[in-house]
């Protein structure tokens, strides 16, 4: 079956530019995150979004950012205004939620986003 | 999150098994261990966790010390393929929640 899907998966943009990226998670899927993997941070958390909770936007680092997800499936995350320290790769992920163990997470290649 | 320390780097030869190192001394009883590895311009893969026993899957194998205090992957037979960053994340969904929390990982080479 398909995995998670994102697009585009090169972005270059401007600096002031707003962004947004696309996840498709796998289907049936309840969980879904974003992380971000940037040099000399490593992958760092973002949001996560679980059923119909409110997400967890813990590791959003700032307003800027922002992320939703329509009807339980796709989601897209916008980042408004981008400086040039947003470069990155951005890291979608999916899984079926399970208390216990942690349940597995199954990522996408990730978009490459340029801020120039 | 419990932290864990590993190698920064590690090389095998093809063919040969290898042991990745996991220190996580200060793991709580309901802490799990897992193991992620990435690809070069790849996401992030799950390899394989365990709570207190070894685990086996179609993988790798993963070794717990008897106090948890330390973990072991094992690659049986590294390939080419197996060369990327490992990483050993320690989850308390109970605390933390379901983020996985990434360190730097081990850098894996494997030589023809």
């Amino acid at each position: 079956g398909a995995g998670v899907s994102q697009s585009p998966s090169n972005k270059v943009t401007e600096k002031g530019k707003d962004v947004e990226l696309r996840c498709d998670p796998i289907s049936g899927h309840t969980a879904l995150y974003w992380y971000r993997q940037s040099l000399g941070q490593g992958l760092e958390f973002l949001i996560y979004f679980q059923g119909n909770s409110a997400p967890d936007k813990s590791g959003l680092p700032s307003d800027r950012f922002s992320a939703e997800r329509t009807g339980g499936s796709v989601s897209t995350l916008t980042i408004q205004r981008t400086q040039q320290e947003d470069s990155a790769v951005y890291l979608c992920a999916s899984s079926m939620y399970s208390q216990g163990s942690g349940e597995t997470q199954y990522f996408g290649p990730g978009t490459r986003l340029l801020v120039l | 999150d419990a932290k864990t320390t590993q190698p920064n780097s590690m090389e095998s030869n093809e063919e040969e098994p290898v042991h990745l190192p996991c220190n996580h001394s200060t793991i709580s009883g309901t802490d799990y261990i897992h193991w992620y590895r990435q690809l070069p311009s790849q996401g992030p893969e799950y390899v394989i966790h365990g709570l207190t026993s070894n685990v086996n899957n179609r993988m790798a194998s993963l070794a717990i010390a008897e106090d948890r205090k330390s973990s072991t992957l094992i690659l049986h037979r590294a390939t080419l393929r197996d060369a990327a960053v490992y990483y050993c994340i320690l989850r308390d969904v109970e605390t933390s929640g379901s983020r996985l929390t990434f360190g730097e990982g081990t850098q894996l080479t494997v030589n023809p």
